[in-house]
């Protein structure tokens, strides 16, 4: 079946650091992949997606590559910001049902 | 901008207690999804509802489970008898075409303790 394994948590950086939140899968399929966030008393929010290999989701800084030959859809940004902290959640989508598979999350906290 | 608004954000329940969690989709989404993340653990697919049915639905999503959209506005997760094991953060969430074709949009959950 599918799986995500994510970066295991908290992770604590300073401001300006560079982050890096390792995300890998396990699909039946050829899936598309997903960051979502949840900041603080709010919902999952989509950060980025890609849906095919090689492709590169962006956004608010934040980048991350769907490498199909490692199986792995890792989280980086240049620079974080203490706006950044919250909970990074990896995820995948197969084709053929409605489901996403979800990783743990991971916490992030950014201290000026 | 539009959201799905779930109450309450924190329920607690006795063991054996009927709860009915509530979602509020996006107005004009067509599908709808409840999650669920047990402390620690993953976020979890439960079922997903299309056209007054289910459609898909996970091996967690037993006959304690139902769903229901009573009305065009919300869309619920009734649990019959919780068990300690039952608490988690609920999440619900709505999407306008399916997971196939667009994103799914989130509420911010229901943190659900069972005593």
């Amino acid at each position: 079946g599918n799986s995500v394994t994510q970066m295991e948590g908290p992770v604590t950086l300073s401001e300006e650091a560079f982050l890096t939140i390792n995300c890998t899968y396990t699909a039946t399929g050829y899936p598309s992949l997903f960051w979502y966030v949840q900041y603080p008393g709010e919902g999952l929010q989509l950060l980025l997606k890609a849906t095919k290999a090689d492709d590169k989701g962006s956004n608010k800084g934040f980048e991350a590559t769907y490498r199909k030959e490692t199986t792995s859809f890792h989280l980086e940004k240049g620079s974080v910001q203490v706006s950044d902290s919250a909970v990074y959640f990896c995820a995948l989508h197969d084709f053929g049902n409605e489901k996403l598979t979800f990783g743990t999350g991971t916490r992030l906290t950014i201290i000026p | 901008e539009p959201e799905v608004t779930q109450t309450p954000s924190h329920q607690v329940t006795q063991m054996g207690q009927e709860v009915i969690l509530r979602c509020v989709p996006i107005s004009n989404h067509l599908y709808f999804y409840w999650y669920r993340q047990i402390l620690g653990q993953k976020v979890e697919f439960l079922v997903s509802f299309y056209n007054n049915e289910i459609s898909e639905k996970s091996e967690i999503f037993d006959d304690q489970f139902s769903v229901e959209r009573p009305d065009g506005s919300n869309f619920t997760l009734k649990i019959r008898s919780t068990k300690l094991e039952d608490s988690a953060m609920y999440f619900c969430a709505s999407s306008p075409l399916g997971q196939l074709n667009t994103e799914a949009f989130f509420g911010q959950g229901t943190r659900l303790t069972v005593v």
